[in-house]
């Protein structure tokens, strides 16, 4: 089945640090990538909507200056933690929608993210 | 987008029972999705119904989806200590918005 790949699985930075992830899909191209936060025993928050070459679109109440997307490929978006705090602490998902599939997500295995 | 509700909220049962959780929705479909999510750890995409699908199995799963009543059931038999997790159910219109979850507790 499809893949989506997470990296990294695991980072904890300082306050104040900028952090990465990587969200690919491994066997399918995805012009769109979606971007999900959940924090402990709560569900799933759509962050942002990713589109390959174009600006992602944030939902009510993202900053977009804070979160930074970048979708330069059609099976890679990253995000973009800007100048984290520890209230950024957080679980974040990606997922990307099959190109061939439009309305099947695939998920990745999620990036734990302790801001220090 | 809109959010599906999941029903219960936590789930707590013995080894070898059944689980159910239902999930309901606000406006029309064309797809309902159900994963599960273990502590910590991203989603398992379990089923996907169609909105001109009333029921699905795999495994040990069955879903059903009555559009009538915007709802949707999750049925998991003879249930294990590694069904503990949380179920969450995603309806999509363009975007998926997940709801709050059903926390299955599988007791030894």
């Amino acid at each position: 089945g499809a893949v989506v790949s997470q990296h990294p699985s695991w980072v904890i930075c300082k306050s104040g640090t900028s952090v990465k992830i990587e969200c690919r899909s491994l066997d399918f191209q995805a012009t769109t990538m979606f971007w999900y936060r959940q924090f402990p025993k709560q569900s799933l928050m759509l962050m942002a909507t990713s589109n390959e070459g174009s600006k992602a679109t944030y939902e009510q109440g993202v900053e977009k200056d804070k979160f930074l997307i970048n979708h330069a490929s059609l099976t890679l978006s990253t995000l973009t933690v800007t100048s984290a705090h520890p209230e950024d602490s957080s679980f974040y998902i990606c997922s990307a929608r099959d190109n061939q599939q439009p309305q099947t997500q695939y998920f990745g295995p999620g990036t734990r993210l302790l801001v220090l | 987008s809109q959010q599906g509700e999941e029903d219960p909220q936590a789930l707590s049962i013995q080894e070898g029972e059944n689980a159910t959780m239902n999930c309901s929705y606000k406006t029309s479909i064309n797809n309902l999705q159900w994963y599960r999510q273990n502590s910590g750890r991203g989603l398992v995409h379990l089923i996907l119904i169609r909105s001109n699908e009333r029921e699905k199995h795999s495994g040990r799963l069955r879903v059903t989806l009555d559009t009538s009543k915007k709802s949707s059931s999750l049925l998991i038999t003879a249930s294990r200590a590694a069904d503990t997790a949380s179920y969450f159910c995603a309806t999509d219109e363009g975007d998926f918005v997940f709801g709050p979850g059903t926390r299955l507790s599988v007791l030894p």
